[in-house]
């Protein structure tokens, strides 16, 4: 049974820097390409970066390049999204998901967290 | 990289049809084979229906199906059921920019 496992809900100040987790269990962690994606209340879903475990490889978005850092502790499952100089429009649910390598889909997701930015 | 663009909005009574668009360009769902649909109930995580463009996961009933002409991919659901109702989501990959999300289109079955 594979389960991707976030870290709680966040809030942080406009200018802080948020560091999310996503533990993944149930099948070897580093067959498969990972991905972040984020979705703003009432919004649609927006990509963010992919991780490469076996390499450490990683590609974020365009947008967010320079704010957002993907790491990886292989030896514990566990993905990293650290994303700095948080804005307003940062505020979304945070996934994180799987992709078997080169499907281009995402067939596992995590449950989400949200993360809040507020003065 | 600009978002994938889907109809707002869909609908269908119980047992119908509907077709969502998703249409792209050259550089994403023209390009590569690897068009995939999400559908997302509120407050939920969403969940794949459709990978490489055709392809249905296993689980996932076969009144869902894909296609793709061109820059654009669809999504067609016969024979609508009450679960059915919820936003969908398309996603291409799009080479070096990565991957790219539809802007979501909610299907209400009436």
């Amino acid at each position: 049974q594979v389960q991707l496992v976030q870290s709680g809900a966040e809030v942080k100040k406009p200018g802080a820097s948020v560091k999310l987790s996503c533990k993944a269990t149930g099948d070897t962690f580093t067959t498969y390409y990972w991905h972040w994606v984020r979705q703003a209340p009432g919004q649609g879903l927006e990509w963010l970066g992919i991780i490469i475990p076996d390499t450490g490889a990683t590609n974020p978005a365009q947008r967010l390049q320079g704010r957002v850092t993907l790491s990886r502790d292989s030896s514990a499952s566990t993905l990293y999204m650290e994303l700095s100089s948080l804005r307003s429009e940062d505020a979304a649910v945070y996934y994180c998901a799987r992709e078997p390598p080169h499907s281009g889909s995402f067939d596992y997701w995590s449950q989400g967290t949200l993360v809040t930015v507020s003065s | 990289q600009s978002a994938l663009t889907q109809p707002p909005s869909a609908s269908g009574s119980p047992g119908q049809s509907v077709t969502i668009s998703c249409t792209g360009t050259s550089s994403d769902i023209g390009g590569y084979g690897f068009v995939s649909w999400y559908q997302q109930h509120p407050g939920k995580a969403p969940k794949l229906i459709i990978f490489e463009v055709t392809k249905r996961p296993s689980g996932v009933p076969d009144r869902f199906s894909g296609s793709r002409s061109g820059n654009t991919a669809s999504l067609t659901v016969s024979g609508l059921h009450i679960e059915d109702e919820a936003d969908y989501y398309c996603s291409s990959y799009a080479g070096s920019d990565g991957y790219v999300f539809g802007s979501g289109t909610k299907v209400t079955v009436l």
